[in-house]
């Protein structure tokens, strides 16, 4: 089976925009959980989303937001830019359903100028 | 109360030797403490995990322990390699909440 893909990998912005960061799961995965690497505050928990609802959200602001679709893919979405939004954000997809076994994607790098 | 707390922060091991990393939590709601390997530029990948209800798992030359009543666990390599060399994390999370809980991150280095 193909592993968790996110796209775009590196992403360069500015402050003031926002950013949309896709993940795909593994086949067959129903659940989607966010995270957000940073060197200071480690990996932190964002959001999970399983069959396109929103089970759990961490500690963020409100700019932080995401979606599931009835595929299981996801979006997570960060508008108004922080320059100490540059992370890198990690999707994992899981089964759900008592599977607790997370598979983390490659990340997402994004820069925010 | 959420908090994992992982130590040391990092740590250096002679090819051959045994690297433990220790970690410990308060939420006694936890049910899944799962370890991770990270290498620069890349997720994390899933090592071994492990349920309260037993006191160790081994996989190949990596042993987890897991001490209920202390509330703490870690992570034995044995044999460590140079290609060990990687940031572990350990974590631990409650059934069906999609959420794994941290803890900030130990940074092994094996020389040869």
């Amino acid at each position: 089976k193909a592993g968790v893909t996110q796209t775009p990998r590196y992403l360069i912005k500015t402050r003031g925009q926002q950013v949309t960061l896709s993940c795909s799961p593994i086949s067959g995965h129903r659940s989607v959980s966010w995270y957000q690497q940073t060197p200071g505050q480690g990996l932190q928990f964002l959001f999970e989303y399983f069959s396109e609802t929103q089970r759990n959200k961490g500690n963020f602001p409100g700019r932080f937001s995401g979606r599931q679709f009835s595929n299981s893919r996801s979006e997570m979405n960060v508008s108004t830019l922080e320059l100490g939004d540059s992370a890198l954000y990690l999707c994992a997809s899981s089964l759900g359903r008592n599977q607790e076994t997370q598979y983390f994607g490659p990340g997402t790098r994004l820069l925010v100028l | 109360q959420q908090q994992v707390k992982q130590s040391p922060q990092s740590l250096i091991v002679q090819k051959g030797g045994i690297s433990i990393i220790n970690c410990a939590y308060e939420n006694t709601a936890f049910d899944y403490f799962p370890w991770y390997q990270q290498f620069p530029g890349k997720g994390p990948a899933l090592l071994i995990a492990i349920r309260p209800d037993v006191s160790e798992k081994k996989e190949g030359r990596f042993t987890i322990s897991f001490n209920k009543s202390a509330k703490q666990f870690s992570l034995h390599i044995m044999d460590s390699q140079p290609g060990d060399s990687a940031t572990y994390f350990c974590a631990a999370s409650i059934s069906n909440t999609g959420k794994l809980i941290f803890g900030q991150g130990t940074t092994l280095q094996v020389k040869p």
